[in-house]
């Protein structure tokens, strides 16, 4: 079993929907978790972060952790054509850092 | 540009010859860290380190892959006697470590794109 499970996808939505990406761990240890969004050929760009469950929210951004269920999600309110790329969830624990295969999104203007 | 710097872009081998990587990180990082990433895949994490310690290479896939920051400020990705299963994308990033914090904001370079043949 992996680490971390992320549906590959791909999404396609129209601009302005709501999206919703999601991820599933199993290892109890994790205690940060994070949310990178990569463009073709480009290395990954933070955009959240999180520690422990909870939400956090940033601009049109939230990012939710359900440690009890061990799932996160990413919600993008507002979709723009620029989102389009690929989301990939990350979890650490002490020293260990592990990434989700990435969800490609397509936002259709 | 201060973001993090990764030397070369792109990199085309015969299989059986050593291939080095050079990355630079964000001048007042101290942690840095190697990850590779396969089409289809996210990162895989290899190693990091703190300042000049390598603090964890439990997950260097190999023998054949062996990272260093002598100075600690660059880091160089060694693999040698390259295979074709090494093509890859090798992602270098770094952060700030800040008290006693495990995870600090990682920042990624563009990669180096690694083709063996």
């Amino acid at each position: 079993q992996k680490e971390v499970e992320q549906d590959p996808g791909p999404l396609s939505v129209p601009e302005g929907a709501i999206v919703s990406l999601n991820c599933t761990y199993s290892n109890s240890a994790f205690q940060y978790f994070m949310w990178y969004r990569q463009y073709s050929r480009k290395g990954p760009e933070l955009l959240m972060y999180t520690y422990s469950s909870g939400n956090k929210e940033d601009g049109r951004f939230t990012a939710q952790v359900d440690k009890s269920s061990k799932y996160i999600s990413l919600f993008i309110r507002d979709s723009q054509p620029s989102d389009s790329a690929t989301y990939l969830c990350a979890m650490s624990a002490g020293n260990q850092f592990y990434f989700g295969t990435g969800t490609s999104l397509t936002v259709i203007p | 540009d201060t973001g993090v710097s990764q030397d070369p872009r792109h990199k085309i081998t015969k299989r059986g010859q050593n291939v080095t990587f050079r990355c630079d990180p964000i001048s007042e990082h101290n942690r840095l860290y190697w990850y590779r990433q396969t089409l289809g895949q996210g990162p895989e994490f290899l190693t990091y380190f703190q300042n000049e310690a390598q603090l964890e290479k439990s997950r260097l896939l190999s023998d054949r892959f062996s990272a260093e920051r002598p100075k600690g400020s660059f880091s160089t990705l060694e693999i040698q006697r390259t295979e074709q299963g090494d093509s890859a994308m090798y992602l270098c990033a770094s952060s700030l470590a800040r008290g006693g914090r495990t995870y600090n904001e990682q920042f990624f370079g563009p990669g180096t794109r690694l083709t063996v043949l």
